[in-house]
C-alpha cells in the first residue's frame, strides 16, 4: 500500500525568501513520486517528478526536490519565493507496478507575503 | 498546445437534474481519470478508463457514471446530482498507469440549486 503525508498544511513565507514544503511517503515498492500545483479555480500543473534516476530533481519555475529513500522524504524546496508561487502543492505517490492510480497528500497551501 | 480540455467551466444545475461534464483531449492518451475535488481538499478518483476498460474506485457512489465514446473524449454523467455533490471536478489523462504523470485539465466547477 501506499500513503503520502504532507507536513504541513499552511506555510507562510516573505517573498525572496526560501521555500521548504515537506512530505513524506510510504510504498511496498519502488514508487514514482510528483509535486503538483494548483492555482485557485485551475487545474493541477505538474511541477517535477521522480521516477528512480537521479535523487536530485529540477522542476519548473526554480523549484526541486530531494528523494531520500533513508528519510522516506520527497521535499519541495525553492531558494526564493515569489509571488506569483502562492498556490496549493500536492505530494503525490505512485507505485511503478500494478496500474494503481495516483495517492495524493492532503496539499500544502503556500502563502507568499510581500 | 496538447492539451486537456474541459467545458464547461462552470455548470450550474438543480437538485436532482441530470448532468453531464466533459473532457476532451489532444494527448492521445490511453487513461483518462475523473477525479472530485471539494474545497480546501486533495483530488479524489471517481473512476478511470484505460482505453475502453472502465475502473470504478470501490466508494465512488453509483450516481456517479462515465462514458468515453473514443480516445479524445471522456464524459461524467451525474444522475441526480445533490447537494453534497457540488465540487471542482478535473479530467486527467496519461500515457499509461503505473508510475506515468498525470495532464490535468483547468477543471468544471459544479454548484447545485
Amino acid at each position: 500500500a501506499q500513503s503520502v503525508t504532507q507536513l504541513d498544511s499552511h506555510v507562510s513565507v516573505s517573498e525572496g525568501t526560501p521555500v521548504l514544503l515537506r512530505c513524506n511517503y510510504s510504498s511496498s515498492y519502488s514508487p514514482s513520486l510528483f509535486w503538483y500545483v494548483q492555482h485557485p479555480n485551475k487545474g493541477l500543473q505538474l511541477l517535477l517528478k521522480y521516477t528512480s534516476a537521479a535523487t536530485l530533481v529540477k522542476g519548473i519555475n526554480g523549484f526541486e526536490a530531494e528523494f531520500k529513500k533513508s528519510e522516506t522524504s520527497f521535499h519541495l524546496t525553492k531558494p526564493s519565493a515569489h509571488m506569483s508561487d502562492a498556490a496549493e502543492y500536492f505530494c503525490v505517490v505512485s507505485e511503478a507496478r500494478g496500474r494503481r492510480a495516483l495517492t495524493f497528500g492532503s496539499g500544502t497551501r503556500l502563502q507568499v507575503q510581500p | 498546445d496538447a492539451m486537456v480540455i474541459q467545458n464547461p467551466r462552470y455548470q450550474v444545475t438543480q437538485f436532482g437534474k441530470p448532468v453531464t461534464l466533459s473532457c476532451s483531449q489532444t494527448l492521445n492518451h490511453n487513461v483518462m481519470y475523473w477525479y472530485q475535488q471539494k474545497s480546501s481538499q486533495a483530488p479524489k478518483l471517481l473512476f478511470h478508463y484505460y482505453d475502453k476498460d472502465f475502473n470504478n474506485e470501490a466508494d465512488t457512489p453509483d450516481n456517479f457514471q462515465s462514458r468515453r465514446p473514443n480516445t479524445s473524449f471522456c464524459f461524467l454523467d451525474i444522475r441526480s446530482p445533490g447537494l453534497g455533490d457540488a465540487a471542482m471536478y478535473l479530467c486527467a489523462t496519461s500515457a499509461t498507469t503505473g508510475n506515468q504523470p498525470q495532464h490535468f485539465g483547468d477543471g468544471t466547477r459544479l454548484s447545485i440549486l
